[in-house]
């Protein structure tokens, strides 16, 4: 049973550039939230997808968007890339919207803005 | 705006002493996590705590919440090298499972 799967593991762009990183979630389940966990802190939530639509936001620019296609799997994009964006992006899945299901996170892809 | 606060951010242990993290959240939810951090790694899962009073143990590791005080606690006992480590406590805001994390506190057993 593969667990959450996210690519690339690393990535390295500059600033102004666009990024999409991508997410697989756990087999079952339906919901993915994003989280950025900058270097030194703890993770914080960028967006959750269920059924394809953007249920809840973080406090993320417009620049952060993502997508959930219908086989569950979530990119994350990010346009205008700044040196701030540099962090770990980590994937949670989860059955559902309510909380009684447990999210799953994945190995993270680390970005690097330069 | 639901906080998550932890302390102590920093923790330097001797081996096989006994030590406790505390995190703080201010407003009322239904559910509370533990992870642990290696570095450059994902979060592990160490504990889910649903209900007041819940208290759950594994191995050195034993975790209690208290919804009333909004207070959770991670006990650490007889410390040893494997357990160095970031543990993060993490409240779901609302039941979304939309997860406010604390600062994290870096634990580290010296030998």
């Amino acid at each position: 049973d593969a667990g959450v799967t996210q690519s690339p593991t690393h990535l390295i762009k500059t600033r102004g550039q666009q990024v999409t990183l991508r997410c697989s979630p756990k087999s079952g389940h339906d919901t993915v939230s994003w989280y950025q966990q900058a270097l030194g802190q703890g993770p914080q939530f960028i967006f959750q997808y269920y059924e394809e639509e953007e249920r809840q936001r973080g406090n993320f620019p417009d620049r952060f968007s993502g997508h959930q296609f219908p086989n569950y799997s979530s990119e994350l994009n990010v346009n205008a890339l700044l040196l701030g964006d540099s962090a770990l992006y980590l994937c949670a899945s989860s059955l559902g919207l309510a909380s009684f299901h447990e999210q799953y996170f994945g190995p993270g892809t680390r970005l690097t803005v330069t | 705006e639901l906080k998550v606060e932890q302390n102590p951010l920093f923790l330097s242990m001797q081996e096989g002493k006994n030590y406790t993290i505390y995190c703080n959240y201010s407003t009322t939810s239904d559910r509370l996590y533990w992870y642990r951090q290696d570095p450059g790694k994902s979060l592990e899962s160490l504990f889910v705590l649903l209900s007041n009073g819940a208290v759950k143990q594994e191995g050195r590791l034993m975790a209690s919440l208290d919804t009333k005080a909004r207070l959770s606690t991670l006990h650490i006992t007889a410390a040893v090298h494997d357990l160095s480590a970031t543990y993060f406590c993490a409240v779901d805001d609302r039941g979304g499972n939309k997860l406010v994390f604390g600062a994290g506190t870096i634990l580290r057993v010296k030998s």
